[in-house]
């Protein structure tokens, strides 16, 4: 599968394999993490999110993996189809008072 | 149950025109927030809101004003437009916990 270790602004993947997408957030105090998918000409659609006390949770096709000593969160999309081509944001929200901040967006696009 | 309605969909200023961009959320959501998007970019605070009567500024505040009457609406209000407020702006709202927020389909914004 196609994977990248630190967060690039792009990822290329061959249609049916794996993809891992990486972001580094910054606010330890942050409760929940999430990521969010942004097609062409629309908002963002929520994939999946984990809580600040787990370290994997699982959805359909889709993982998240939060490493909190590093500070890194992971996606991970399990054969790749067409339909996955977009921007993936990675995102956390504030304890205290709920705010939703975002980090860099990825754009994967899916070779057929 | 429409979610999150924006409107307009589109909209053209010239500079130091005023104008209010409109954000409603049927869910009895208590949290709302507006952000801005420009070209190749994530996802800016520009202002949020814990609940009716309350809100409080994001990361990028300056040249907007917003208030939260009721729990329903959250409207986004620029005061004197200017080129740098071109973008694509979003409304989001959500009930806390997990999942995040809901996005609105967004609203393109031209500044002339």
């Amino acid at each position: 599968g196609e994977s990248v270790g630190l967060h690039l602004p792009t990822l290329s993947v061959q249609e049916g394999d794996n993809s891992i997408i990486n972001c580094a957030y910054s606010n330890s105090a942050s409760d929940y993490f999430i990521w969010y998918k942004q097609e062409s000409g629309k908002g963002p659609q929520f994939i999946i999110d984990i809580r600040s006390n787990m370290d994997k949770r699982q959805g359909q096709r889709v993982t998240v993996l939060l490493n909190k000593t590093v500070k890194h969160l992971s996606l991970q999309i399990a054969a790749t189809q067409p339909g996955d081509s977009a921007v993936y944001f990675c995102a956390e929200i504030r304890s205290n008072d709920y705010k939703l901040s975002f980090g860099a967006g990825t754009t994967v696009t899916v070779r057929a | 149950n429409a979610g999150v309605t924006q409107t307009p969909k589109f909209q053209v200023l010239k500079t130091g025109q005023s104008m209010t961009l409109q954000c409603a959320q049927d869910m009895n959501h208590e949290y709302m927030s507006w952000y801005r998007q420009d070209p190749g970019m994530g996802l800016r605070l520009i202002h949020y809101s814990v609940g009716a009567g309350i809100t409080d500024q994001g990361e990028v505040p300056n040249g907007y004003n917003v208030s939260r009457s009721t729990t329903e609406d959250f409207p986004l209000r620029l005061l004197s437009a200017a080129p740098s407020q071109t973008s694509v702006y979003f409304c989001a709202s959500s009930s806390g916990g997990g999942r995040g927020y809901t996005f609105g389909s967004g609203t393109r914004l031209t500044v002339v």
